[in-house]
């Protein structure tokens, strides 16, 4: 069990750039969510995947954010035209398939708009 | 929508006290999980209740769910240094994949 993985850990960019963000579960959890997360905050539910299908996408995301997992496999979460409210770390999450299973969370990207 | 609502948002204690953390859903849960995130990490895995009054005890931390499966709580006992961080709910509906974070309570242990 390598842990899930997130890629970069920290992006800084500016206002109005594009950015795109990677995970890769572990192996064998057909399940993956991505969260996003504020200071003093929960996980904020963002979209969810069970294998390559986009299962649920929170109704509060704006359209500038996208998910794909087009394997199955890794995801990337892309969030076009960036605004300084989308500064948070951003969290990704995967789990096996069947009810009551737990959430294995990667360490996130720590996003900072300039 | 499903709220889960968590108190208190911060505790200080000192090394040997105890600790409770609270959490209420404004619905009824099938499921309630506990999440510990320690300063600059990603949330951690801590454990899971599913029954009615269930009650699990993991060392020095106790875990309850409510009789109507609508809220839970976690106590710690004579809390140490390494308890230091933020404990979050997270809870379930029947036939949902997506659980609802609260927002979480941060413990600061000072020895």
């Amino acid at each position: 069990d390598t842990g899930v993985s997130q890629d970069p850990r920290h992006k800084i960019t500016k206002r109005g750039q594009n950015v795109t963000f990677r995970c890769d579960p572990i192996s064998e959890h057909n399940r993956l969510y991505w969260y996003r997360q504020t200071l003093g905050q929960g996980p904020e539910f963002l979209t969810y995947f069970q294998n390559e299908a986009q299962l649920e996408k929170s109704r509060l995301l704006s359209d500038r954010f996208s998910a794909e997992r087009p394997k199955g496999s890794f995801s990337t979460l892309e969030i076009q035209r960036t605004e300084q409210g989308d500064s948070a770390m951003y969290l990704c999450a995967s789990r096996p398939d069947g009810i009551n299973q737990p959430q294995h969370f990667g360490d996130g990207t720590r996003l900072s708009i300039l | 929508g499903q709220q889960v609502m968590q108190i208190p948002q911060y505790q200080h204690v000192q090394e040997g006290e105890d600790f409770t953390t609270y959490c209420n859903s404004s619905t009824t849960l099938s499921n309630i999980q506990w999440y510990k995130q320690r300063p600059g990490g990603h949330p951690v895995f801590l454990i899971q209740l599913v029954k009615s009054g269930e009650v699990k005890k993991q060392k020095r931390l106790t875990f309850q769910f409510g009789e109507a499966k609508k809220n839970s709580s976690l106590h710690i006992t004579a809390t140490q240094t390494t308890d230091v961080g933020t404990y979050f709910c997270a809870g379930l509906t029947g036939g949902s994949y997506i659980p609802t974070f609260g927002r979480g309570t941060s413990l600061i242990v000072h020895p």
